[in-house]
């Protein structure tokens, strides 16, 4: 069974850091593409980023509104994804989602997977 | 920034068919992904790569794209069906963005 658990949100002054991670299991996490995606209260879901798989780069990708403040990253060592949030604004608070690019498992079962997030609070 | 435009509402009877447009300009060269998110829960997967059907999706749910839009179709809507729903594709430098989400009503 696939599980990804989000941990690490916090309530946080406006400048302030965090680090989420996200600890994932049923599937094999080195070989996977991994987003992050938040949803800010009562509002529609945002792509906050993504890395790619270790085989590609492990390179990542930004939205515009985060680049240069989040950073992605990954221990695939301990099935680990990390996102670090630097000099954080009101405007990011929300709840922050780990989740899978389109898994295939068992040879057959094609979807992906999302955890049921962590929340981050910004304000003063 | 790119923008992935949905109707902010689609209400359908049920039994009958609801369709869900999201407009983009780099759609015609971007596969489209559908989600379904209920109220106080994660998102769903129900159409990727314009118009595959992920496993354990019913087969009511069915994708399309032509040009600038692509269209997710509910055929004979149930009260399960009703949740918000958002499109999610890529600019032309492959950064991801999700639609403005339409909220589907079954009544």
């Amino acid at each position: 069974e696939v599980q990804l658990v989000e941990s690490g949100g916090d309530l946080v002054k406006p400048g302030g850091s965090l680090r989420l991670s996200c600890a994932a299991s049923g599937f094999i996490f080195s070989n996977a593409l991994m987003n992050w995606v938040r949803q800010a209260p009562g509002k529609g879901l945002e792509w906050v980023g993504r890395i790619k798989p270790r085989s590609e780069g492990e390179t990542t990708d930004y939205a515009a509104p985060v680049t240069g403040r989040f950073t992605i990253s990954r221990d695939d060592s301990n099935n680990t994804l990390f996102l670090q949030l630097n000099n954080l604004k009101p405007e990011d608070t929300g709840l922050y989602y780990c989740v899978t690019g389109v898994l295939i498992l068992d040879g057959a079962w094609i979807t992906d997977y999302w955890g049921q997030g962590t929340l981050v609070a910004v304000s003063s | 920034s790119y923008e992935l435009t949905q109707p902010p509402s689609v209400p359908v009877s049920p039994g009958h068919t609801a369709r869900i447009t999201c407009s983009g300009d780099a759609l015609p060269k971007k596969y489209v992904f559908w989600y379904q998110q209920k109220s106080g829960q994660a998102p769903v997967l129900v159409i990727y790569d314009d118009n595959k059907r992920p496993s354990g999706i019913p087969e009511r749910f069915s994708g399309s794209s032509s040009g600038t839009m692509a269209t997710l179709t509910i055929s004979g809507a149930q009260v399960d069906d009703e949740a918000d729903y958002y499109c999610y594709s890529a600019d032309t430098s492959g950064k991801r963005v999700f639609g403005t989400g339409t909220k589907v009503t079954v009544l």
